[in-house]
């Protein structure tokens, strides 16, 4: 079974600062992809950055990154230069392939980021 | 490209009454799911539908859920009858497949009174 653990509930960043969201894993599988998705107040899952198990360059997308560890197993999230817009809940997710052969996400409880001015 | 759409954005129920919600999934995307997501909470999965078949409602509680996918296209989850601990936010998805991102739609607020 798949596991994804998020320890932190909130955090708090003043704008322009870097900030690291943390999330561990537990798995079985060799092939498997983690995901981090962002969730404002209106509710919407947005996808922001996704690494596979067998990339070994670390994901970046814009002002985010991925800092992948796998014999750690871990898949933080690095945020640079926060923005207002970026208060939200954030979510790790790890995709594996199930009984039935197909994939499926597995969510972590989530991480509060509030960006202060 | 059109997202991922949902209706109706909000339902207020009382328990033991019926709901059901709608998605239809960005065009060409084979592979549909139904995730409750209670206040607090990560998304969880219901129910995984490729193409018009189900490949995973292992966590769906059939005893009051049903949802179908007819032609392969849009969806609908149901909830008959509804009870209190089914009041969450119920967020449809699609991929093309593999390890893909999925795409969320606005999600169902679902409240039992």
């Amino acid at each position: 079974a798949q596991k994804i653990t998020q320890t932190q509930p909130g955090m708090f960043v003043q704008e322009k600062e870097a900030v690291t969201l943390d999330c561990t894993y537990d798995t079985s599988d060799q092939s498997y992809g983690l995901f981090w998705y962002k969730q404002p107040s209106s509710g919407e899952m947005i996808f922001l950055i996704y690494q596979g198990s067998y990339d070994e360059q670390n994901a970046t997308e814009g002002r985010y990154s991925l800092n992948f560890q796998k014999a750690r197993k871990s898949a933080n999230l690095v945020i640079s230069a926060s923005q207002l817009g970026d208060s939200a809940m954030y979510f790790c997710a790890m995709s594996a392939r199930r009984d039935s052969g197909y994939s499926t996400l597995t969510f972590g409880k989530g991480t509060m980021l509030l960006v202060s001015p | 490209e059109a997202g991922v759409a949902q209706s109706p954005r909000y339902k207020i129920i009382e328990k033991r009454q019926s709901v059901a919600f709608w998605c239809n999934p960005i065009s060409g995307h084979a592979t549909l799911y139904w995730y409750q997501q209670i206040l607090g909470q990560g998304p969880k999965l219901l129910i995984q539908f490729q193409n018009n078949g189900v490949v995973d409602d292992s966590q769906l509680p059939k005893d009051r859920f049903s949802a179908e996918r007819l032609k392969g296209v849009d969806s609908t989850l149901k909830i008959q009858p509804a009870k209190l601990e089914d009041s969450a936010v119920y967020l449809c998805a699609s991929t093309p497949g593999g390890y893909h991102e999925q795409y969320f739609g606005p999600g169902t607020r679902l409240t039992v009174t």
